[in-house]
């Protein structure tokens, strides 16, 4: 059964600081994987997405790697903003299949 | 931009009773998918659509129906509201015509409540 684990659960920064959420993965074959960003009451939004051959990508203050060997990725934010305070969701494609596997998130907390 | 719109953003039902959760996008994407979201748990696709009269079931359908007319328009149907469809749904769309693991646009979602 294709699964995604995300760790941890929640995590409380402070402004300013950086921080690293992780993500695990089973699902195969595997396609790409995705971050969100999901703030509180509205629906997901894209970060990135990693194909099997892209093992860095950025976006702004956001850097997720991926290790296909190990079936792990990260989700790297440098120095965090108040705004940066949402849930972060890891998402895996399989290939072949117009679907996607979703994590329980990591909630981030960001604090003056 | 609109992008993906959903109605409403918020509803209290009865159980029995039945609704439909509206979703429509004007980026004119072939790819359209309803996913609900149960409180710490991840997304879970209900049904999607790769087109216009085209669609089927997703992880957890039981308890829904959807219909595909238009290719901006993709109505999710509840018939006899449950306690265990108390969920925040969302809505969200890809152009499957490029790549059908494009990325997804969601909708604001709807929360809803059966009492």
């Amino acid at each position: 059964k294709n699964q995604v684990e995300q760790s941890p659960q929640s995590l409380i920064i402070l402004e300013g600081k950086n921080c690293t959420l992780q993500c695990n993965y089973t699902v195969s074959p595997f396609s790409n994987l995705r971050w969100y960003k999901q703030d509180t009451g509205r629906g997901p939004v894209s970060l990135t997405i990693m194909t099997f051959s892209e093992n860095t990508k950025s976006n702004g203050r956001y850097t997720a790697t991926l290790d296909a060997d190990t079936k792990q990725s990260s989700l790297h934010i440098t120095a965090s903003q108040l705004s940066d305070s949402a849930s972060y969701i890891c998402v895996v494609s399989a290939k072949g299949y117009s679907t996607l596997t979703f994590g329980k998130g990591t909630m981030l907390l960001v604090s003056p | 931009n609109a992008g993906v719109t959903q109605t409403p953003k918020f509803r209290i039902l009865k159980i029995g009773q039945s609704m439909t959760l509206q979703c429509t996008q004007d980026m004119n994407h072939n790819y359209m998918y309803w996913y609900r979201q149960d409180p710490g748990m991840g997304l879970k696709l209900i049904y999607y659509s790769v087109g216009a009269g085209i669609t089927d079931k997703g992880e957890v359908p039981n308890g829904y129906n959807v219909s595909r007319s238009t290719t901006e328009d993709f109505p999710l149907r509840l018939e006899l509201a449950a306690p265990s469809q108390t969920s925040v749904y969302f809505c969200a769309s890809t152009d499957g015509l490029a790549d059908p693991q494009e990325t997804q646009y969601f909708g604001p979602g709807t929360r809803l409540l059966v009492l």
